[in-house]
């Protein structure tokens, strides 16, 4: 069973169209990241959001973090094909919190 | 600009033989991680450490072995390797500041 659902697992979009990404859990997690990931590379850290409620954003992409801490989105406005790639929510467990729990990925492809 | 390093980026060898997959970082990390993902699929956690001198097992069994002497290395070896080790593998520092982790460009294993 994974801790950290995420969904759509794939998502296919033309340039410019909205989108969101969900990362969704039973747990309570004290911090949670998203990843980019592009094909071939290592993930790159977007964002962390540590406050229930708290909302980030980094230019065109919205981070939400749930009220209860138990999930988290992502929006993406206007997207383009730069956008493409495996994106990533990452959380650290509130209580334990040694190591990140992996989400199991969204694989975003933007279409010219 | 790249402050953890992975070599080799590809690597393919024949079963049965011992390799070595290495990792180094220049940003004085204490805490360090090696996973492995399939393409485009979820990361699992194989070994950790938290410091020189102290490296655990992660949530994914694995035939593999880790080393943490210096606070800048930790060398992820397989004695010996079999198809099944075929994957990619991606090592991370993670940040004392803000949780977030950095990782390496990774390793493309394949075993033949």
């Amino acid at each position: 069973t994974q801790l950290l659902e995420q969904s759509p697992q794939f998502l296919s979009i033309q340039e410019g169209e909205n989108l969101t990404v969900y990362c969704n859990s039973s747990s309570v997690f004290s911090s949670l990241q998203w990843y980019r990931q592009e094909p071939g590379e290592g993930p790159v850290l977007l964002v962390t959001v540590v406050t229930g409620g708290e909302v980030k954003k980094l230019k065109r992409l919205t981070f939400q973090f749930g009220d209860a801490r138990k999930d988290s989105s992502l929006h993406i406005t206007a997207a383009q094909p730069g956008d493409t790639g495996l994106y990533l929510c990452a959380g650290l467990l509130s209580g334990s919190a040694r190591q990140l729990t992996f989400g199991s990925g969204t694989q975003l492809t933007v279409l010219p | 600009e790249a402050d953890i390093y992975q070599t080799p980026r590809y690597l393919v060898i024949g079963t049965g033989k011992k390799i070595t997959l290495e990792c180094s970082q220049t940003m004085g990390h204490d805490k360090m991680y090696w996973y492995q993902q399939d393409p485009g699929m979820e990361l699992h956690l194989i070994h950790y450490s938290y410091g020189v001198n102290s490296t655990e097992k992660g949530d994914l069994s694995s035939e593999s072995t880790v080393s943490r002497i210096r606070t800048e290395h930790f060398p992820l070896t397989l004695e010996s390797a079999r198809p099944s080790h075929t994957s990619q593998y991606l090592c991370a520092s993670r940040s004392p500041v803000n949780y977030g982790y950095t990782f390496g460009s990774g390793t493309r294993l394949t075993v033949v």
